[in-house]
């Protein structure tokens, strides 16, 4: 069975920023993907950044990167310039790598993230 | 972009109550999923469907709990009798490579 642990429960930044969200797993898999949500006080999930473990690349997307250590199984979130519409909880998530439908999303606890104006 | 539609967004129901939650996957998806996030707690897996049947479900997933795709196109979380503890937020999902969540379903059993 995987885990999925953030430690953090609150984190807080100034506007313009960066912050960083840390996450670590557990997992016996070779390969699975690793996902940050996004939920904001509408509660709705949003995917924010996806890392598939066989790329040692570091993901990307516009002002989030991850920086994901696969030996120490860690998968940090990077939010640079940091923005009001970032105030959010953020999730941590694994997912063993399947062609079917057992391809379930393992979440961490999530982390409660304010930026300050 | 195509979305993932559940209904209601909020529903209060009587303890003891059947209550049904609707979604509508998106059309091309294969995989369905029901979700839970009690209040301030982490999102827990709760059942994956395929090919009109259950593939996976969770020790939450008891008896009270159902699912069924009537009609090809609804997705449904039925629970039978419902608790206290069941108050949470339902999300659905689908999936053919990456997940996509619905807005979820606030649940409230009082």
């Amino acid at each position: 069975a995987q885990t999925v642990t953030q430690s953090q429960p609150e984190m807080s930044v100034q506007e313009a920023e960066t912050v960083t969200l840390s996450c670590t797993y557990d997992t016996s898999e070779s390969n699975y993907y690793l996902f940050w949500y996004k939920q904001p006080p509408s509660r709705q999930m949003i995917l924010v950044i996806r890392q598939e473990a066989y790329k040692q690349q570091n993901a990307t997307e516009n002002r989030f990167s991850v920086n994901f250590q696969k030996a120490a199984k860690s998968f940090s979130l990077k939010i640079s310039d940091s923005q009001l519409g970032d105030t959010a909880m953020y999730f941590c998530a694994f997912m063993k790598r399947s062609t079917g439908a057992n391809s379930k999303l393992t979440f961490g606890k999530g982390i409660t993230l304010s930026v300050r104006p | 972009e195509p979305e993932v539609t559940q209904t209601p967004s909020h529903q209060v129901t009587q303890m003891g109550q059947e209550v049904i939650l609707r979604c509508v996957p998106i059309s091309n998806h294969l995989y369905f999923y029901w979700y839970r996030q009690i209040l301030g707690q982490k999102v827990e897996f709760l059942v994956s469907f395929y090919n009109n049947e259950i593939s996976e479900k969770s020790e939450i997933f008891d008896d009270q709990f159902s699912v069924e795709r009537p009609d090809g196109s609804n997705f449904t979380l039925k629970i039978r009798s419902t608790k206290l503890e069941d108050s949470a937020m339902y999300f659905c999902a689908s999936r053919v490579d990456g997940y996509t969540f619905g807005s979820g379903t606030r649940l409230t059993v009082v």
